[in-house]
């Protein structure tokens, strides 16, 4: 079975300053891999996602992600946040062998301070 | 492209009633849907699976005749809380993926549907 790990349940960040999310995943093969962030009563809106070839990938919104089998991670980054992107974010691994259901990490809120 | 929509965006009901919830595919045929539960503060649980013409395949602990689920058309997803209890109250969101060109794997969510039992 597939499970994902968002160890930071809460980060605060300054406005400007960069943005690390932490996610790691178990998985028996290559997983699928996504970000997704969630404003409060809203729904998903995709990041960016992982599913082969280059390991760094460019997402909306000026995030990238960099998947790590070694250290089976998908950490997500941005250089400089935004006060529009206090939200939750939530890492996913999906697998074609699992049909396709994603499971999903706890979630981090960010909190982008003025 | 690729957008879901979900109606009513928020229901408010009585304990006991029962309560419809749409998802739609809008510009893509939907093969798969997906049902998920996210309570206040909390992940998204995925609660089924369904095939456009075929049964829903439930997650271990989801009650099957509780939470019904039919997926009659490429485009349509119904999910139908029976007999809703306050601790139904929580926000259902549905995905959708379907065969689209460069996102195979992909599932595109749904606005979610807040539910409030009372």
């Amino acid at each position: 079975a597939q499970s994902v790990t968002q160890p930071d349940i809460h980060i605060t960040v300054s406005e400007g300053a960069s943005l690390e999310l932490r996610c790691n995943y178990s998985y028996g093969a290559t997983p699928y891999l996504f970000w997704y962030v969630q404003s409060p009563g809203q729904g998903l809106q995709l990041l960016l996602k992982y599913f082969s070839g280059d390991t760094l990938v460019q997402g909306i919104k000026g995030f990238e992600a960099e998947f790590k089998r070694s250290q089976s991670s998908f950490n997500l980054r941005k250089p400089s946040v935004h006060w529009s992107d206090a939200a939750e974010y939530f890492c996913a691994v999906g697998a074609k062998a699992a049909g396709n259901k994603l499971t999903f990490g706890g979630g981090t809120r960010v909190l982008v301070k003025p | 492209g690729a957008v879901v929509s979900q109606h009513p965006s928020w229901v408010i009901c009585k304990s006991g009633t029962s309560v419809k919830i749409e998802c739609r595919s809008l510009d893509f045929q939907a093969t798969t849907m997906f049902w998920y539960r996210q309570f206040p503060k909390q992940s998204l649980m995925l609660m089924a699976t369904s095939n456009e013409g075929s049964k829903a395949t439930y997650e271990q602990g989801v009650e099957k005749d509780k939470f019904l689920i039919n997926h009659a058309s490429l485009t349509l997803s119904t999910l139908t809380v029976t007999s809703a209890h306050p601790e139904d109250s929580s926000f259902y969101i549905c995905s959708a993926r379907g065969v689209l060109a460069g996102a195979p794997n992909e599932q595109f969510f749904g606005p979610g549907t807040r539910l409030t039992v009372l």
